[in-house]
């Protein structure tokens, strides 16, 4: 049971260039969620998804797009990458009853 | 929507006193309090959590409190270790974990 699978850990793009980060779930929860962390501001919620085929805005949906095509995997995908949108990335997963879990984290530097 | 602030920003105790942590949410609707703790480097992992209609939860050394009339909520560590040495982060959700709003984190450090 691997828990909330996220890949790559570490990733550098120049800026404009588009990427996919990928996250993965063996749980079987109902809801994903997709955070972004800055120094000194918490974890920030860019995007969630409460099924297959059913995803909705967070706080800072700019920039990103999502999908759900399955109930194990949740990709966020950057579009042309900004400065702006170096951060650490954290995938979570939960049930409607139950707490979230995260991700190892993808560390993301725009240069 | 959402709005979650949390103190102190850092927090420095000796090693057996007690800690505590406060938050205070904006929306009404939040019914869903989790506190998870972070070390440097790792991810978020969830320690308790509590729901509005109760007022109290323990789980051995950890304590969370919730006043719903005044919209706040707070963490308690008692007997504090140099392990529980990290940084501590609220939330609130509405209902469920999936659309969490954070508070902007506690750094907690327990001195030997």
């Amino acid at each position: 049971n691997a828990g909330v699978t996220q890949t790559p850990k570490f990733q550098v793009l120049k800026t404009g260039q588009s990427m996919t980060l990928q996250c993965a779930q063996d749980m079987n929860h109902e809801y994903m969620s997709w955070y972004r962390q800055d120094p000194g501001m918490g974890l920030r919620l860019i995007h969630y998804s409460v099924g297959a085929g059913i995803t909705d805005q967070g706080e800072v949906p700019n920039g990103y797009n999502v999908s759900r095509s399955t109930t194990e995997d949740f990709p966020l995908r950057l579009l042309s990458a900004a400065p702006s949108q170096t951060s650490v990335y954290f995938c979570a997963s939960s049930s409607a009853t139950g707490g979230a879990f995260f991700g190892q984290g993808t560390r993301l530097t725009v240069v | 929507g959402e709005n979650v602030e949390q103190h102190p920003s850092t927090l420095s105790v000796q090693e057996g006193d007690s800690a505590v942590i406060k938050c205070t949410y904006s929306d009404s609707a939040s019914n869903y309090f989790p506190w998870y703790k972070q070390e440097l480097g790792k991810r978020p992992q969830l320690i308790i959590d509590i729901r509005s209609n109760v007022g109290e939860k323990k789980d051995q050394r950890i304590a969370v409190t919730l006043n719903k009339t005044a919209k706040h909520f707070s963490l308690h560590i008692t007997e504090t270790q140099p392990e529980d040495s990290a940084v501590y982060f609220c939330a609130a959700g509405s209902g469920s974990a999936r659309q969490l709003t954070f508070g902007s984190g506690t750094q907690l450090t327990v001195l030997p």
